[in-house]
């Protein structure tokens, strides 16, 4: 079983909310990531997380706050968006052993409308 | 740092036509990893294929293959007899040892028509 689940499929949040997306695997996996991808372009990595701690930040501004509660969940908490940061938020998972040496699986995405 | 080029940017054939996507690389590490994904409409970005550096052997699975040549840096996908169900965004990506990060090209969008 190769499923990275994420919920919701779809949000709409207004510039002063808050909202959270969600992602879970159940593969024993121990990296877990967040890309943004926005229309034809390939996805961005934003952060990864190796054993449950931060090890990689791309810059992303601190209105994007990752939260990795568990080897199986990872949650990215939204606030005070922009409608810039409309995009498709795919998350991703791989075995984690030897980074940059397994297979990356992707969720279905979140679809992010920022009004 | 590395760099996944896929010059083609669309290609659009009708039913049962082949169709090679090309991907060519570029990084200065002996051990890295190629990847094909496939993106279709939905969104999620399904895995096809993973090579690593010292494994030069074409692949063939079902009617999709992949030829691997370091020499040219490239790694190109084959469709053989494509579907409409084939008509998705196909990206390239490279990862070397040591790096979760994964570089992608920036996709070929694949139209087969009926």
């Amino acid at each position: 079983d190769t499923e990275v689940t994420q919920t919701p499929k779809h949000l709409v949040m207004g510039m002063t909310n808050k909202k959270s997306l969600k992602c879970e695997q159940h593969m024993g996996h121990r990296a877990m990531y967040w890309y943004k991808q926005k229309a034809k372009k390939p996805p961005e990595l934003m952060f990864v997380y190796s054993y449950e701690k931060l090890s990689i930040n791309e810059s992303v501004p601190s209105r994007f706050s990752p939260e990795c509660p568990n080897s199986s969940l990872l949650n990215l908490h939204l606030h005070a968006l922009q409608p810039e940061d409309s995009a498709l938020y795919l998350c991703a998972s791989s075995q984690g052993r030897t980074p940059g040496t397994d297979t990356q699986y992707f969720g279905p995405g979140t679809r992010l409308t920022v009004l | 740092a590395q760099k996944v080029t896929q010059a083609q940017t669309e290609i659009s054939v009708v039913e049962k036509e082949d169709v090679t996507l090309d991907c060519v690389y570029e990084t200065r590490d002996t051990t890295y990893y190629l990847f094909w994904y496939k993106q279709p409409p939905s969104g999620e970005l399904v895995f096809l294929i993973r090579r690593n550096s010292f494994d030069e052997q074409n692949e063939i699975s079902g009617r999709y293959s992949w030829n691997f040549q370091k020499s040219t840096s490239s790694f190109n996908f084959t469709i053989t007899a494509s579907q409409v169900v084939d008509s998705a965004v196909y990206f390239c990506a490279l990862s070397e040892a040591g790096d979760y990060k994964l570089s992608f090209g920036a996709g070929t969008t694949v139209t087969v028509r009926a």
